[in-house]
């Protein structure tokens, strides 16, 4: 089944301890992108890539870090934590290198916490 | 970066047709207007994407004017499962997706 996955699904940490979120697509998409969702807020992009080794900033990519080693893989990195962080971020890929007559696909998502 | 408006919320009843307009006065050559549906605490599901005239899926319909710089959503005999957020995008453009805050319908009994 074609889809995109996140790890974990739930996470409650403490500001300033290190976490990943995984994310993980079996479309052999090009693109892929983070975005985080907050109530009044709307989706905003993080980060995205047009393709291994290759990232770029989205509207709000302060606190955060990706990485592109392998095609399939896109995790999001955050260093410190902070409680402005705690939201519902979502990872999503699409075929070709965004835009056109493409579509992006999201993964379930994440909901992260930091106290 | 060319950006879209639609209304906050609409609220409808089950069985009618439901409208949703987005307009974006600066969409450019190369965009696709893309709409994307969301149920809460889901990641956002593509509906239909289109760049000129009308476009008809099972889900939806999506009309756009010669001037492209509006289009319509439709949503034929809503139940009340399409109570969601709808968000209109122009994809094509750049690398970056804006989405907005979308349109909150709820459909009724």
């Amino acid at each position: 089944e074609a889809q995109v996955t996140q790890n974990p699904r739930y996470l409650i940490t403490v500001t300033g301890k290190k976490l990943t979120v995984t994310c993980s697509q079996n479309m052999n998409h090009e693109y892929m992108s983070w975005y985080r969702q907050d109530p009044g807020l709307g989706l905003r992009q993080i980060y995205y890539s047009m393709n291994v080794e290759v990232t770029d900033k989205g509207d709000v990519p302060e606190g955060y870090k990706v990485s592109r080693k392998e095609k399939r893989n896109f995790p999001l990195i955050l260093e410190s934590p902070s409680p402005n962080q705690t939201s519902l971020y979502f990872c999503a890929s699409s075929l070709l290198p965004s835009g056109g007559a493409d579509t992006q696909y999201f993964g379930p998502g994440t909901r992260l916490t930091v106290l | 970066l060319a950006k879209t408006t639609q209304p906050i919320s609409m609220d409808s009843y089950e069985g009618q047709e439901v409208n949703i307009t987005c307009s974006h006065n600066n969409i450019a050559t190369n965009d696709y207007i893309t709409w994307y549906q969301q149920f809460p605490s889901q990641g956002p599901r593509f509906i239909i994407q289109g760049y000129k005239t009308k476009v008809t899926n099972e889900v939806a319909s999506l009309f756009i004017p010669a001037d492209r710089k509006s289009s319509t959503l439709s949503l034929p005999r809503v139940s009340l499962s399409d109570t969601a957020v709808y968000y209109c995008l122009l994809t094509g453009g750049g690398n970056k997706l804006t989405f907005g805050t979308g349109t909150q319908l709820k459909v009724e009994l």
